[in-house]
């Protein structure tokens, strides 16, 4: 089945010590997003990709960084994780109308 | 800014009853509103969505109503079932923002009691 996969779905990391998360679709869906959740809190979008194109939300951290080397492959980059980086991170894609949500990587920051 | 939000943080409700979740909305440029449902653990889930031209859409086993006059969406879940258990959000989209980004709404827990 085409989907939104994302690896790890748990990762623990120390502060301070540069983490990258993965997400992967077979859906070939053109825009990738790239979320952050607390606790019991909505997501928020940290940034997307439409095609090769970046899109920064204007409150993002520069600590959060991203790539997406092809159309299949997105990866969220955190530079320093502090503790308050500790949240769900999810992945997204679109071709259009709907998002396809991945399962999530849950960061814990020790 | 725009934002979505919603009413209750937590509604408790009798499996085979019929659920009720309000959200209300800030934006009025908004052309999408859509529904999604969130199971612990997991990513949250396309469940309904209604255009902004719209005062209702019907689904299996769920209904969007869209007031735009007040700025209110709600989804009504008909027979409530233990499976229902989740946090729901809604969510706006501005089908012409770049990337038809979504901004959520704060979330509803439903729990099914049986």
């Amino acid at each position: 089945d085409a989907m939104v996969i994302q690896n790890p779905r748990y990762q623990v990391t120390q502060f301070g010590k540069p983490v990258t998360l993965s997400c992967s679709q077979t859906l070939n869906h053109n825009v990738m997003y790239w979320y952050q959740q607390k606790s019991s809190q909505a997501p928020k979008l940290l940034f997307h990709y439409y095609d090769k194109d970046f899109n920064n939300e204007a409150d993002t951290p520069d600590n959060f960084q991203s790539r997406r080397p092809n159309t299949s492959f997105c990866f969220l980059d955190i530079r320093s994780p502090g503790l308050g980086d500790a949240a769900m991170y999810l992945c997204a894609t679109s071709r259009g109308r709907e998002q396809f949500f991945g399962p999530g990587t849950r960061l814990t920051v020790l | 800014g725009e934002s979505v939000g919603l009413h209750l943080p937590t509604l408790s409700v009798q499996e085979g009853d019929n659920s009720i979740i309000n959200c209300a909305y800030s934006n009025s440029a908004s052309d999408y509103f859509i529904w999604y449902k969130q199971e612990s653990g997991k990513g949250p889930q396309f469940i309904i969505d209604i255009r902004s031209n719209m005062d209702k859409r019907q689904g299996q086993r769920v209904t969007v109503l869209l007031n735009k006059t007040v700025k209110h969406l709600s989804l009504q879940i008909a027979a409530t079932q233990p499976g229902d258990s989740a946090v729901y959000f809604c969510a706006e989209r501005q089908i012409k923002a770049a990337g038809n980004k979504l901004t959520f709404g704060g979330g509803t827990r439903v729990l099914v009691k049986p």
